[in-house]
């Protein structure tokens, strides 16, 4: 079954410096892989997906994942955080092993100092 | 609609009752998830319904908690004998076709169980 990591439950960045979120995922066949974003008191939303096009997927609010096979990774990257992106990120994985179904991670909560 | 609506935004009862919750999806999106996230647990995944496919339920925690969704579109998760372990919110998705696409999230249903 696919399976998603995401390594620190909380990551803390200054304004202005880059983010790195990472996500690890597990499955067997080529996955569709996902990012998605929940703003305080606000409902989830897409940031980016992966679907087996570009191993490089640019989303909103520059942020970017790159698809990287040979390490089961797909790590969410800003080069310039701002204090708007303090939020609750989440990965996500689906694969046709599990019907499709989509499977998130425990979710990172990034801190934006000023 | 516009988006996807949950019902209500919050709920407060009491250890013991059953309760349920709604979700309108927006129209024409064939699939649909449950999802139950809970403080520093991310999302876990608790049935999905594709078409006209029986539902996948094998996220559901146990035999209190089952799923519905009438015609294609409203969704009821029913939690039979509420037990205080079963507060969280409790996110709806839908999504247009399989789980490659993306899911648009309702604002949830908070669930307090006293």
């Amino acid at each position: 079954a696919q399976s998603v990591t995401q390594l620190g439950s909380h990551v803390s960045v200054s304004e202005g410096a880059l983010v790195l979120l990472r996500c690890n995922y597990s499955s067997s066949v080529p996955p569709y892989l996902f990012w998605y974003v929940q703003y305080p008191n606000q409902g989830l939303q897409l940031l980016l997906k992966y679907t087996s096009a570009a191993t490089l997927v640019k989303g909103i609010n520059g942020f970017e994942a790159e698809f990287k096979k040979s390490e089961t990774s797909f790590h969410l990257t800003k080069p310039s955080a701002h204090m708007s992106d303090a939020a609750e990120y989440f990965c996500a994985v689906s694969d046709q092993t599990g019907g499709f179904k989509t499977i998130f991670g425990a979710g990172t909560r990034l801190f934006v100092k000023a | 609609g516009a988006g996807v609506s949950q019902s209500p935004s919050n709920k407060v009862t009491e250890k013991g009752k059953d309760v349920e919750l709604r979700c309108d999806p927006i129209s024409g999106h064939t699939a649909l998830y449950w999802y139950r996230q809970s403080l520093g647990q991310g999302l876990e995944f608790l049935i999905y319904f594709q078409g006209n496919s029986a539902p996948d339920k094998s996220g559901l925690p146990s035999d209190r908690f089952s799923a519905e969704r009438t015609g294609g579109s409203v969704s009821t998760l029913t939690i039979q004998r509420t037990q205080q372990e079963d507060s969280a919110v409790y996110l709806c998705a839908s999504l247009p076709g399989t789980s490659t696409d993306t899911q648009y999230f309702g604002p949830g249903t908070r669930l307090t169980v006293l």
